[in-house]
């Protein structure tokens, strides 16, 4: 089991509204990345944060936003929701080890758009 | 543009029988590559990694084999186990500011009793 936790496991929106989403990161870990999973699909990378900063950006339209805290927690916020960001939302930490990354991911939260 | 590509959708092997994932890319630059493993209702797991710079690594019952002129790695579990039966995605990374992980689209795997 990973220190990575989501909250909430599982949201329902309606279309239009704004949502957020919170992770709580690996302890040690202080870079934080959003995935987006659709149905069928691998992980698709939306963001990442680095020391409270935006590291890198995915192809996502900027309605997609987050935060990092000083604690290296993270939230997640999409506006103007529509039927196809329902999806399940994965945060990983992680952090470079000698000769890669070592990332772990929390157990998601599944958001449906109605 | 599907740089990580998963071709085989399921697959199903018998247990105690090797089981063998498949996975090839497309971008030269990625220089670390890695195996997660997913049940429903809960997030990836690591399961092995092997950086551009080697051909084999090996944890346990699970082997990760890398051809880099051929652009393709596999993954190796022997035995195979009831727990195995998950999907399993195979991932890359370029090791630069973002490390952003891009994933294929997964394949799962049933272990037959």
């Amino acid at each position: 089991e990973t220190g990575v936790t989501q909250s909430p496991t599982h949201l329902i929106k309606t279309r239009g509204q704004q949502v957020t989403l919170r992770c709580s990161s690996q302890s040690g870990h202080n870079t934080v990345s959003w995935y987006q999973q659709a149905l069928g699909q691998g992980p698709q990378f939306i963001f990442q944060y680095y020391r409270e900063e935006e590291n890198g950006r995915g192809n996502f339209p900027p309605r997609f936003s987050g935060l990092q805290f000083p604690n290296y927690s993270s939230e997640l916020n999409v506006n103007a929701l529509e039927l196809d960001d329902s999806a399940l939302y994965l945060c990983a930490s992680s952090r470079k080890t000698g000769f890669g990354t070592e990332a772990f991911f929390g157990q998601g939260t599944r958001l449906t758009v109605v | 543009d599907q740089q990580v590509k998963q071709n085989s959708p399921s697959l199903s092997v018998q247990e105690g029988r090797i089981s063998i994932l498949n996975c090839d890319y497309t971008n030269s630059m990625f220089d670390y590559f890695l195996w997660y493993k997913k049940y429903p209702a809960e997030g990836p797991t690591f399961l092995i990694s092997i950086s551009s710079i080697k051909d084999k690594n090996e944890d346990g019952r699970f082997t990760v084999f890398l051809n880099k002129s051929a652009k393709h790695l596999s993954l190796h579990i022997v035995p195979s186990q009831p727990g195995d039966s998950a999907v399993y995605f195979c991932a890359a990374i370029v090791m630069n500011r973002d490390d952003k992980i891009i994933f294929g689209k997964g394949t799962r795997l049933h272990i037959l009793p």
